[in-house]
Formats: structure tokens, sequence, C-alpha cells
């Protein structure tokens, strides 16, 4: 357990209402990222942080935004939610050095946006 | 387009024999590569990884195989245990390139018992 929280575990919401996930961690750790998982298609970055407002996007981050104004919380907002947005959203935290670092996995959020 | 990719969406097998799950990638510069276990209702965890200056890693049951010509990195389960009934996740990474780590589409692994 490497003391990452996310809440809420699970949301259903309506098309076009503004959604914040929040995940919380307790280590201090620089990195942090924000994946989806769907079927077919595996865990896709979202964004990610390196630091207090260092933030930077991934593979997927049309359509989300992302906040980091204190070291152990990352927020992952949904503007304005639609229906390609059900996903199960996990947030990651980066530990250890060099080619020894490793991604630890908070314990996901279950979204439906109907 | 999906630079880490795993062709096998599912795998059975029976308990006490080995479980070989594959995974491919495109990215050359790609030299750092793990594997993700995944229960129902749960984050990925970590499970092992290899630095491209090896071409096997072994941690008790599970050893990962890495083939850099081939593009190519396996892990084996031997032997395989009910308990083992997860999807599994390989990733990779580039030293030095954002810091992101890119993950295949995942494999299910059935042990029957």
């Amino acid at each position: 357990d490497a003391g990452i929280t996310q809440s809420p575990r699970h949301k259903v919401t309506e098309t076009g209402t503004p959604v914040t996930l929040r995940c919380h961690q307790t280590e201090n750790h620089r990195y942090m990222y924000w994946y989806r998982q769907d079927p077919g298609h595996g865990l896709r970055l979202i964004h990610y942080s390196y630091g207090v407002k260092d933030t930077d996007k991934g593979e997927v981050s049309d359509g989300y935004s992302v906040s980091r104004s204190k070291t152990e919380d990352f927020l992952l907002t949904l503007e304005s939610a639609t229906s390609s947005q059900t996903s199960v959203y996990f947030c990651a935290i980066r530990s250890g050095t060099g080619r020894n670092e490793k991604l630890f996995f908070g314990s996901g959020t279950q979204l439906s946006v109907l | 387009d999906q630079q880490v990719k795993q062709n096998s969406p599912s795998l059975s097998v029976q308990e006490g024999r080995i479980s070989i799950l594959n995974c491919d990638y495109t990215n050359s510069m790609f030299d750092y590569f793990l594997w993700y276990k995944k229960y129902p209702a749960e984050g990925p965890t970590f499970l092992i990884s290899i630095s491209s200056i090896k071409d096997k890693n072994e941690d008790g049951r599970f050893t990962v195989f890495l083939n850099k010509s081939a593009k190519h990195l396996s892990l084996h389960i031997v032997p395989s245990q009910p308990g083992d009934s997860a999807v599994y996740f390989c990733a990779a990474s580039a030293w030095g390139t954002g810091n992101q780590f890119y993950f295949g589409t995942g494999t299910s692994l059935t042990v029957i018992p």
C-alpha cells in the first residue's frame, strides 16, 4: 500500500455535467499520474504531474484537465462529461529511482456518464 | 498508436503448469519494462520488472524474459496457481522521455484447478 486514496470510488453523472476525481497520497511522492482503463485499450495515460503546479498531457488528455496545488493531492476534472468518458480511472504515484522505479496505483474510480 | 501490445486477450492454463504471457513493443527507445497484475475492482499491482541491460529477471515463481532484437518480452509463471487468475499488463518506459509509462491492453489469465 503506497498510501494512495481515490475518491469517490463510484460516480454516476449525466452528460454535460462537470466531474472532479480526487487522488490523495500520504508519502510525498513527486510524480503522480491519472490513467483510464477501457476494454481493448488497457491503461492509457491522461495527465501526469511532476510537482506542485507542474503537469503535462498524456496520450488521451482531450476533455480532461488536472490540478496539483499541494504535493499530496492530484485532481482530475471532466469539464463537461461525455458518455465516452465512462471508464475506470486510476491514480498512480511513481516510487523508486533510476531503473528501479515503479508505479503504485490506487483502487480506482468507476465513472458512469449517462 | 499502441506502442506496447499484448496480442492474446485471454489465456487458460491448468494449475501446476506454466503460464506464458507475451508482450511486444514498437519503440526501440524503451529500456525498462514492468509487469502488473490486476484483480477485479482493484488497482494494478506491481509484479516484476526488467531493465534492458538484462535479458532475464526472476522472482520466485515469476520470470520475465526480454528479447531486445525482437522487441518482445514474456512473463513465465511456474507453477501456476488459481490465485494467479487475473489480468496481466505489461508496461514500458524510456529513460528521460517524459516520465511516461506505456501499458499494453492486458491478458486475462485463468488458472483452472
